[in-house]
């Protein structure tokens, strides 16, 4: 299985908002609203932000949305803060009980 | 509250294999769905495989499949990861994680192991 197609590197200044792409086909993005965020610092475990496609779990500030379109899906995160600074890493279903990571995105604060 | 334990660092030969286990705690066992995931030094995560805990039905990424093997002992509420056949490109850390459903397999994992460092080396 292929990995999903994300930007290697992303950056914003503190306030602004940056957006994540997050590319597929129509055997995994494209074919199924179950699409996961994760946010992951250096040295620790990946955090869940997102959850199909847009959900966002109890904790997680309403600073950090999803969508999708088509094959792509995106993250965005607004008001930018330094703690932002970690690299993001989309998931989808590909069917037949599988599942598939991108490659992460390392999204810098300036 | 729910916490996931693995066991420590291994240092294995090309070719050997390799067990990691993952304690769960906290919660129903039951219940949810495990997850393995790989981490390679500075690489994206990558799904391996996952068990239901409550029926033991497992699911393997083609990636691995043929060498990987998901198991679970229900008493010690711990899930097993073996993966045979090591080779160098397996030097990664291996995290164990819950899905965020009852009995649902999303790979909507909320609660991470503190993952396990497997080195492949001669």
């Amino acid at each position: 299985q292929s990995a999903l197609t994300q930007p290697p590197s992303a950056s914003g200044s503190p306030g602004q908002s940056v957006t994540i792409s997050c590319t597929g086909t129509r055997g995994d993005v494209g074919g199924y609203d179950f699409v996961s965020w994760y946010q992951q610092h250096p040295g620790k475990a990946p955090k869940l932000i997102i959850t199909e496609v847009k959900k966002r779990p109890s904790g997680v500030p309403n600073r950090f949305s999803g969508s999708k379109s088509g094959v792509t899906a995106s993250l965005t995160v607004s008001g930018l803060q330094v703690d932002d600074e970690a690299t993001y890493y989309c998931a989808s279903y590909a069917a037949k009980n599988s599942w598939v990571f991108g490659g992460g995105t390392k999204l810098t604060v300036l | 509250q729910v916490q996931l334990i693995q066991s420590g660092p291994e240092v294995k030969k090309p070719g050997a294999s390799v067990k990691v286990s993952c304690e769960a705690s906290g919660y129903n066992f039951g219940s949810y769905v495990i997850h393995w995931v790989r981490q390679a030094p500075g690489q994206r995560l990558q799904w391996m495989g996952c068990i239901n805990a409550g029926n033991g039905n497992t699911y393997y990424s083609q990636t691995f499949q043929g060498r990987i093997t998901i198991t679970m002992d229900t008493s010690a509420s711990t899930v097993y990861l073996e993966l045979d056949s090591l080779r160098s490109e397996d030097t990664a850390i291996f995290y164990c994680a819950r899905d965020q459903k009852i009995l649902v397999a999303r790979l909507e994992l909320q609660y991470w192991g503190q993952g396990s460092l497997i080195t492949v080396s001669s």
